[in-house]
């Protein structure tokens, strides 16, 4: 079965960078691309970018453009997303979803931003 | 950007009723439309794509439809299962975009 399966909760001070791991099994993951989205506490979901498992390509959301970093590691299967120069405003849980239509969802990952 | 409404904001209805929420995009995205669901404390579900099309394991009493920029999500007869948030997604242009959410309450 198709399974997204992430790394642990973070936390970090204002001004430092998180990279946050997305191990999937269960499917070819070259054959999908993989995106982000983030929520806040008690808000929506907000799309961050996606990366195409195969080349590597990505997109990011203007919002995020110059501060995520999204890659992956094809031997592990498993894709990741830094977010750098962290400010109180990014604590939020981190989930990565499987191709554009967000089959399958990772089980999020709670970054929290505090001095 | 995509700009995606939801409403209403909340739903408020009883076990075995109709819920109908709407998702209205502010520029055509086609077929492209998903429905999530959300409970407390967990990830999103895939509910529908394409519209109209049932996710993997979703049950029946889900329907979606629509094109263009209007959509709607049905839940014929409320299971106390279906009380969470439900949102949309566009996925026909970047960056993909999500609605605000509509919450269904007993």
């Amino acid at each position: 079965q198709v399974q997204l399966v992430q790394s642990g909760a973070e936390v970090k001070k204002p001004g430092a960078s998180v990279k946050v791991s997305c191990k999937a099994s269960g499917y070819t993951f070259t054959n999908y691309d993989v995106n982000w989205v983030r929520q806040a506490t008690g808000r929506g979901l907000e799309w961050m970018g996606w990366m195409n498992g195969n080349s590597g390509d990505t997109g990011y959301a203007p919002k995020f453009q110059g501060r995520v970093t999204m890659t992956r590691n094809t031997s592990t299967t498993t894709a990741y997303m830094e977010l750098s120069s962290l400010r109180s405003e990014d604590t939020a849980v981190y989930y990565c979803a499987r191709g554009r239509i967000h089959d399958y969802w990772g089980q999020g990952t709670l970054v929290t931003v505090s001095s | 950007e995509i700009v995606m409404t939801q409403s209403p904001a909340t739903l408020s209805v009883s076990p075995g009723e109709r819920a109908t929420l709407s998702c209205r995009a502010s520029q055509s995205v086609s077929s492209k439309l998903a429905w999530h669901q959300q409970k407390p404390g967990q990830a999103p579900r895939l509910l529908i794509y394409g519209a109209s099309t049932r996710a993997t394991g979703i049950p029946a009493r889900f329907s979606g439809s629509g094109s263009g920029t209007e959509f709607t999500l049905t839940i014929a007869g409320l299971q106390s299962e279906d009380f969470a948030v439900y949102y949309c997604q566009q996925y026909n242009n970047w960056p993909l975009t999500f609605g605000g959410g509509t919450k269904v309450e007993i």
